[in-house]
């Protein structure tokens, strides 16, 4: 079965530097992406960043970053520059499949990341 | 900017009530999810439709039903409200992003059975 871990339940991070967030994952399955999303306090989940399984670079959107590294099953979130608006929970999910609606997406718990000014 | 809008952001109901919770997506996406949200277990996914009319139970149906008559709205059913549904409801469409499937969430509906 597949499964997402994140074992920092709260981080916190001074304003400007960088972050990173755990993520490790396990599955099975050859064709998979890994994904990152935001939720502030408000409620809604953002799309973040994702990654595939067969992508050889890591992902990169503007100030975040995906560290993949495969043979560790790990996918760690890097924020760079952080900004108090980046203050929020952040969820690490996993989606079996390409091309597919037969697969499924397991959610982690969470990392609350609050960031001081 | 495309949307997932949830009808509600905070619902109180009593319990054995009949909850209806409704989603709507502008994106003609072809999928779409209701998930619960609890601290410390995290997202369960609930029910998922891939088109109009069909439906697939998730992780915890039960005391849960959905109907989808038309691709752009997908809504939660609660029989009869219980006190062990207050949570934090999540809609969801999914979107294709390099062969793989994302997701758009709706705000959330934050629902107490009383």
């Amino acid at each position: 079965a597949q499964k997402i871990t994140q074992t920092q339940p709260g981080m916190f991070v001074q304003e400007k530097e960088a972050v990173t967030l755990d993520c490790t994952y396990d599955t099975s399955d050859q064709s998979y992406g890994l994904f990152w999303y935001k939720q502030p306090s408000s409620g809604e989940m953002i799309f973040l960043i994702y990654q595939g399984s067969y992508d050889e670079q890591n992902a990169t959107e503007g100030r975040y970053s995906l560290n993949f590294q495969k043979a560790r099953k790990s996918a760690n979130l890097v924020i760079s520059a952080s900004q108090l608006g980046d203050s929020a929970m952040y969820f690490c999910a996993m989606r079996e499949g390409y091309n597919t609606n037969a697969g499924k997406s397991t959610f982690g718990d969470g990392t609350t990341l609050t960031v001081k000014p | 900017d495309v949307k997932v809008t949830q009808s509600s952001r905070y619902l109180v109901k009593r319990t054995g009530e009949k909850v209806f919770l409704e989603c709507v997506q502008d994106m003609d996406h072809e999928n779409m999810f209701w998930y619960r949200q609890d601290p410390g277990l995290g997202l369960r996914l609930i029910y998922f439709s891939y088109d109009v009319k069909m439906k697939e139970k998730g992780d915890i149906p039960e005391g849960y039903s959905v109907s989808r008559e038309k691709k752009e709205r997908f809504s939660l059913i609660l029989e009869s409200a219980s006190t062990n549904q207050t949570s934090m409801y999540l809609c969801a469409s999914s979107f294709r992003i390099g062969g793989l499937e994302g997701y758009t969430f709706g705000s959330g509906t934050r629902l107490t059975v009383v």
